[in-house]
């Protein structure tokens, strides 16, 4: 089983859609989560992190995690043509001697104008 | 711009040859990583430092990468006798330990191709 587990898409939906990015993790130990999206041939930009289970919002986004279901998703809301992109789902265990992140394969979202 | 520096931005180089990349962080950041990403693969984790020391080295890093953050600022990655399964995307990322949600904020990558 993989660390971390998305699917690789391509996601497609319409500008001005709800777009739904899932991932799911094996390390219960993890403690925060995190979404970077990454466009073509850039690195990783932080988009928001969640720590507690529920949701937490900041403009567009939404992230909801469930600690029980090791299930972390991402909602972005009038998709734009611009939010086109890979999106990275990367938990964090933070305890010494695990500080990495682990990241997923990503999943690819194409917004069509 | 996150405020991480990499230097190059993208290198060739012969199978073989040694380079070496730098990174400077965020300059109030005292932890550093070092990440490697392939097409179409998230980053994989190679090594963090916490200031100087090094402290954690995935399995990943054979023994041709060397990695050093001598004054606890800038870092180098170092690959020796290059290999062409070597090619990849090299990110560096910065954080301040201590923070309740400590957040790592990525340089913009240098991309090596070996031939």
């Amino acid at each position: 089983q993989k660390e971390v587990e998305q699917n690789s898409g391509p996601l497609s939906v319409p500008e001005g859609a709800i777009a739904s990015l899932n991932c799911t993790y094996s390390d219960r130990g993890s403690q925060s989560f995190f979404w970077y999206r990454q466009y073509s041939g850039k690195s990783p930009e932080l988009i928001m992190f969640i720590y507690s289970n529920g949701d937490k919002e900041d403009g567009r986004f939404t992230a909801q995690l469930n600690k029980a279901s090791q299930y972390v998703s991402l909602l972005i809301r009038d998709s734009q043509p611009s939010d086109s992109a890979t999106y990275l789902c990367a938990p964090f265990r933070g305890n010494t001697g695990f500080q990495k992140l682990v990241f997923g394969t990503g999943t690819r979202l194409l917004v069509s104008p | 711009d996150t405020g991480v520096s990499q230097d190059p931005r993208h290198k060739i180089t012969k199978r073989g040859q040694n380079v070496t990349f730098r990174c400077d962080p965020i300059s109030e950041h005292n932890r550093l990583y070092w990440y490697r990403q392939t097409l179409g693969q998230g980053p994989e984790f190679l090594t963090y430092f916490q200031n100087e020391a090094q402290l954690e080295k995935s399995r990943l890093l054979s023994d041709r990468f060397s990695a050093e953050r001598p004054k606890g600022s800038f870092s180098t990655l170092e690959i020796q006798r290059t290999e062409q399964g070597d090619s990849a995307m090299y990110l560096c990322a910065s954080s301040l330990a201590g923070l309740t949600q400590e957040t790592q904020y990525f340089g913009p990558g240098t991309r090596l191709l070996v031939l």
